[in-house]
């Protein structure tokens, strides 16, 4: 079975400082990664997704992300935080066959403070 | 252009009551997922249909909860004699394709359910 675990449920940074969000995964097959982000009364955003290929994942408001096999993780970070990142941030995976249900962390919740 | 859209937005039920959660996914989507989102914690997957047909619904709960996706695009979440353990935000997703991890999942904003 897949499991993904994140490290964080809280994390406060400053504003336009660096951030980053853990993300490790368990699984004895390959597997698809994914970041999300949730903000208030909102749906779930994909901010990227790497499925294969380079290990740096660029994604969209100037997050990233790199996938690391012999450590199963998949940490999402950013180099100069904005107070409108603040939000819920999810990791996800899912088998890359035979399956399209994700599995989601319990999420972390980025406060973003002046 | 239009997201995955969900109604109603919010719902409160006596215990016992029976409730129904509806969904619209993207025009032409293929796939579309319900999933369930205690406090404090990340979704959990219910059921994926694609089309018409519901394919998995090995994360319903009990067989108090009951989809169905008739004509293979909006759909409905059912669920009976309701529970205090059932409140939760229910997220609908659909995407393009059948099947298929690489195909990005679309969420809407969920309906979130209380029961008192």
């Amino acid at each position: 079975a897949q499991s993904v675990t994140q490290l964080d449920s809280q994390v406060p940074v400053f504003e336009e400082a660096p951030v980053e969000l853990r993300c490790n995964y368990s699984s004895s097959v390959s597997v698809y990664l994914f970041w999300y982000v949730q903000y208030p009364n909102q749906g779930l955003q994909l901010l990227l997704k790497y499925l294969s290929g380079s290990t740096l994942v660029k994604g969209i408001n100037g997050f990233e992300a790199e996938f690391n096999k012999s450590q199963t993780s998949f940490h999402l970070r950013k180099p100069s935080v904005h107070i409108s990142d603040t939000a819920e941030y999810f990791c996800a995976v899912t088998l890359i066959s035979g399956t399209y249900k994700y599995i989601f962390g319990t999420g972390t919740r980025l406060k973003v403070l002046a | 252009g239009a997201g995955v859209s969900q109604s109603p937005r919010y719902k409160v039920a006596k215990r016992g009551q029976d409730v129904a959660l509806r969904c619209d996914p993207i025009s032409g989507h293929v796939s579309l997922f319900w999933y369930q989102q205690a406090l404090g914690q990340g979704p959990e997957f219910l059921t994926y249909f694609q089309n018409e047909a519901q394919l998995d619904k090995s994360g319903l709960p009990s067989d108090r909860f009951f989809a169905e996706r008739p004509e293979g695009s909006v759909s409905t979440l059912k669920i009976q004699r309701t529970q205090q353990e059932d409140s939760a935000v229910y997220l609908c997703a659909s995407s393009l394709v059948a099947g298929g991890g690489t195909d990005t999942q679309y969420f809407g904003p969920g309906t979130r359910l209380t029961v008192l």
